[in-house]
């Protein structure tokens, strides 16, 4: 069966602090992973990583992807109250399947 | 404007009753999924649509049903099947080129 877990599943910090999310995956025929921010409703596209080793950066944003470990880390620098979300990694297969495997998400609240 | 709606934001229904979720996107896009969001749950699939006129269950179908007659639209419906119908639901496209998924605002159904 195809897992995707993350870690922690809650954490909370002070702004300007720097934050490290991790999501791990075990899954036949891995294709790419996705991190979502999940605010209070929908959830909104960050990142979809495909190749290990290559960072995407968004602002103070950033992630990584490690095939061979089978993980990804989502950083983020700086924190600041609007960083405060629920934070969701997403793992998509290979094949004509478009669907996602996503895993629980990691709440985290940043403080003031 | 370009994107996914859902309606109602909010819903309340009877146990017994079956009840049915829209989901309408003006993305062109060929696939649509539902999902069901329950605290400390993540995102879990219950059905998917790759193109008209066909889908696929998805980790939890039972107790739910689809159509998808029409590009834009891919209603669900809740039947008093479903044993714990209470829940966030939320539906996304996604098209052939990217496959990032794209996510509607939700729809929040509480049946007492």
């Amino acid at each position: 069966e195809d897992k995707v877990v993350q870690s922690p599943l809650s954490l909370v910090v002070h702004e300007g602090d720097t934050v490290t999310l991790n999501c791990s995956y075990e899954v036949t025929n891995f294709r790419s992973l996705l991190w979502y921010k999940q605010e209070k409703k929908a959830p909104t596209f960050l990142f979809m990583l495909t190749s290990s080793g290559i960072e995407k950066k968004s602002g103070r944003l950033s992630s990584i992807l490690d095939k061979k470990e089978l993980f990804s880390i989502l950083n983020i620098t700086a924190t600041q109250t609007g960083d405060s979300a629920v934070y969701l990694c997403a793992v998509r297969l290979t094949g004509a399947n478009s669907k996602l495997t996503f895993g629980k998400g990691i709440t985290l609240s940043v403080r003031p | 404007d370009g994107g996914i709606t859902q309606s109602p934001k909010y819903l309340f229904r009877k146990e017994g009753q079956n009840v049915t979720l829209s989901c309408e996107q003006n993305l062109n896009h060929d696939a649509m999924y539902w999902y069901r969001q329950d605290p400390g749950q993540g995102l879990r699939l219950i059905y998917y649509s790759q193109i008209v006129n066909d889908f696929q269950k998805g980790d939890i179908a039972e107790g739910y049903s689809v159509s998808r007659e029409k590009k834009e639209s891919f209603p669900l419906t809740v039947t008093s099947a479903q044993k714990n119908p209470t829940a966030f639901y939320l539906c996304a496209s996604s098209s052939a080129l990217t496959y990032e998924q794209y996510f509607g605002p939700g729809t929040r159904l509480t049946v007492t």
